[in-house]
């Protein structure tokens, strides 16, 4: 695709509900990354996938949070029983390079999630 | 611990002037540092990519420098412009893996 998609762009749920965040890469695209941005705060680190090597999941903040890449290429983002602390923005991005440094990465729009 | 840190105050600044942010990290020796830019509602986007054996690297109007003793990179901006207003991130891969690791970011904001 021309960019990086991610759906929906914004999901609001009710505590203790399960969400699904999707992200499309760009087409090609090896590597593929998560973060999170909480309100006027800078990204954190989730989850980095490339190629298929094993995920590196160093950032999920809890075992509610998990995520899988299908394929090769797309990516789902799942957060169980969702806490009102779980409320930001999460981004997903992919970058290119089989060996992925020094690649610059390509992020998409976000999901806006609001936990009620 | 590892840590990588810039100004967490806005920085105003006069149209036409140059900006200067700062990106200082600690316990981490990259082989590279990365700038990108943020508008509100948008994802990140790439600007600059220096290597650690660059000392200066510029683009337009912008230039980076990295000062790997230092352990501190600086953006710049020249004849900034109201259109440059907004968050500015540095990154870094601190593990040579491809991971990126952010900094909380700058917001800067031009005046005409």
């Amino acid at each position: 695709g021309a960019g990086v998609s991610q759906s929906p762009s914004n999901k609001v749920t009710e505590k203790g509900k399960d969400v699904e965040l999707r992200c499309d890469p760009i087409s090609g695209h090896t590597a593929l990354y998560w973060y999170r941005q909480s309100l006027g705060q800078g990204l954190e680190f989730l989850i980095y996938f490339q190629g298929n090597s094993a995920p590196d999941k160093s950032g999920l903040p809890s075992d509610r949070f998990s995520a899988e890449r299908t394929g090769g290429s797309v990516s789902t983002l799942t957060i169980q029983r969702t806490q009102q602390e779980d409320s930001a923005v999460y981004l997903c991005a992919s970058s290119h390079g089989a060996f992925a440094t020094n690649e610059k990465l390509f992020f998409g729009s976000g999901t806006q999630l609001s936990v009620l | 611990s590892q840590k990588i840190e810039q100004n967490s105050e806005a920085l105003n600044i006069q149209e036409g002037k140059t900006a200067t942010l700062t990106c200082n990290y600690t316990n981490y020796s990259p082989a590279y540092l990365q700038w990108y830019r943020q508008d509100p509602g948008r994802g990140p986007v790439f600007l600059l990519l220096i290597r650690e054996n660059e000392k200066e690297k510029r683009k337009e109007r912008l230039k980076v420098t990295f000062d790997t003793t230092l352990k501190q990179s600086l953006f710049h901006i020249t004849a900034s412009q109201p259109a440059d207003s907004a968050t500015y991130l540095c990154a870094l891969d601190g593990s040579n893996t491809g991971k990126l690791i952010f900094g909380q970011g700058t917001t800067l904001q031009v005046k005409p």
